[in-house]
């Protein structure tokens, strides 16, 4: 069975430091991975996924992605974080045995202070 | 413009009164979505629908119902709601005949639904 972990609730970090927020996944098939935001009051914006080809994805509002198949990872990452990517974040997975379900993890919220 | 939309916004309702939150996509999208979000638990899948006439469950379907008449229209069905359907909804459209599994969806802006 799918399944994706977020294992962090909430990160902080500092303004312009780098941010990681963490995902793990576990299919029975090649994983399809995505990573979604969510803003207060606001439905979940896509930012970035990996589907196949090179294990470093680059997204939206400069966020990247490195897949790890041997740690069944899926980190998403920032060089420098701004005030306003403080956010919800949810990291999703599907395969393509699946049958269009799709699970999401628990959310980690991002808080950056200025 | 390109969206999703969901109706009503916020509803407050009783146990057993009868309701439908409806979506619409304008992207003609084949896949269709809907998750509930609760704390703690993240966005779960309750139905999903690959095209028109073409439903299936996803994690969470009990006490919910849905059909797929139109390709733009993806209705959310509560038979009998109860207080542990209080939640927030989302509706989701993707592109792509093979399903969402590996296109990117694009959410509405959710129902906050309250059960008494």
């Amino acid at each position: 069975a799918q399944s994706v972990a977020q294992p962090e609730d909430q990160v902080n970090v500092a303004e312009g430091n780098p941010l990681t927020v963490k995902c793990t996944y576990s299919v029975s098939g090649n994983p399809y991975l995505f990573w979604y935001v969510q803003y207060p009051n606001r439905g979940l914006q896509f930012l970035l996924k990996y589907i196949t080809g090179d294990n470093l994805v680059k997204g939206s509002y400069g966020f990247e992605a490195e897949f790890n198949k041997s740690q069944t990872s899926f980190h998403l990452k920032k060089p420098s974080a701004l005030v306003s990517d403080s956010a919800l974040y949810f990291c999703a997975v599907s395969d393509y045995s699946s049958a269009s379900k799709i699970i999401f993890g628990s959310g980690t919220r991002l808080s950056i202070r200025p | 413009e390109a969206q999703v939309t969901q109706n009503p916004r916020y509803l407050i309702t009783v146990t057993g009164k009868k309701l439908t939150v409806t979506c619409s996509q304008n992207m003609n999208h084949e896949y269709m979505s809907w998750y509930r979000q609760d704390p703690g638990l993240g966005l779960r899948q309750i139905y999903y629908s690959m095209n028109v006439e073409a439903t299936d469950k996803g994690d969470v379907p009990e006490g919910y119902k849905v059909s797929r008449k139109e390709k733009r229209n993806f209705p959310l069905i509560l038979e009998s709601p109860s207080p542990n359907q209080t939640s927030l909804y989302f509706c989701a459209s993707s592109p792509g005949v093979s399903g969402g599994t590996y296109n990117e969806q694009f959410f509405g802006p959710g129902t906050r639904l309250t059960v008494l």
